[in-house]
């Protein structure tokens, strides 16, 4: 059963359409990240939810907003996307205690494949 | 600046042969170091998470170990598969929230 959820799987907007990237999750984790993928390179965290608490990257564009209504679900918005947007949006989860410091294993959806023509 | 690095960014082996995936880090001061794999296309999978206080992980043909003072992990595939044929990312795991700073990753190859 799938544990982490992304919808949808391909996106395709025009320059500058506002999009929305949806995440889902049934872990009942409390942490929630959004990562952005370019074609063979590394994932680059854009910001993550600790809790309702939002976390953003410093060098995060203002292109890129977060909203988390609930601990099942994230949603990435990209406000004005350009070219340069293009790539795989990945969703992770985590379970992550304040008290122990321990961090738990990230889980990742299968990615939404977000094209800008 | 927190770097993470992966030699080499591409390997060939033949079936049966074991894997050696290398991974650095700069920064001791890690919380963890995670293994994924990565299908062309695909979403992330986690393969092992070593903790900080931890020296190695096992899971089936799958070891990693963690060596804090010189900055380095690896991942151990023992007897590959054509299976096997995928990229490999290592990630830093820093401060709490469990923020992961991924290296490039290393692509696999297994010919049959």
């Amino acid at each position: 059963d799938a544990m982490v959820i992304q919808n949808p799987r391909y996106q395709v907007t025009q320059f500058g359409k506002p999009v929305t990237l949806s995440c889902s999750q049934t872990l009942n984790h409390n942490v929630m990240y959004w990562y952005q993928q370019k074609s063979s390179q590394a994932p680059k965290l854009l910001f993550h939810y600790y809790d309702k608490d939002f976390n953003n990257e410093a060098d995060t564009p203002d292109n890129f907003q977060s909203r988390r209504p609930n601990t099942s679900f994230c949603f990435l918005d990209i406000r004005s996307p350009g070219l340069g947007d293009a790539a795989m949006y990945l969703c992770a989860t985590s379970r992550a205690l304040r008290t122990s410091g321990l961090t738990d294993t990230q889980y990742f959806g299968p990615g939404t494949r977000l094209t800008v023509l | 600046k927190q770097e993470v690095t992966q030699i080499p960014a591409a390997l060939s082996v033949p079936e049966g042969e074991n894997l050696v995936l290398n991974c650095s880090f700069t920064d001791s001061a890690i919380y963890n170091l995670q293994w994924f794999r990565q299908d062309p296309g695909k979403g992330l999978t986690s393969l092992l998470l070593i903790q900080s206080s931890q020296r190695e992980q096992t899971s089936g043909r799958l070891n990693a170990s963690l060596d804090k003072s010189s900055g380095r992990s690896t991942l151990y595939i023992a007897a590959s598969q054509p299976g096997d044929s995928a990229t490999y990312l290592c990630a830093r795991g820093g401060a709490a929230g469990n923020k992961l700073t991924f290296g490039g990753g290393t692509r696999v190859l297994v010919k049959p």
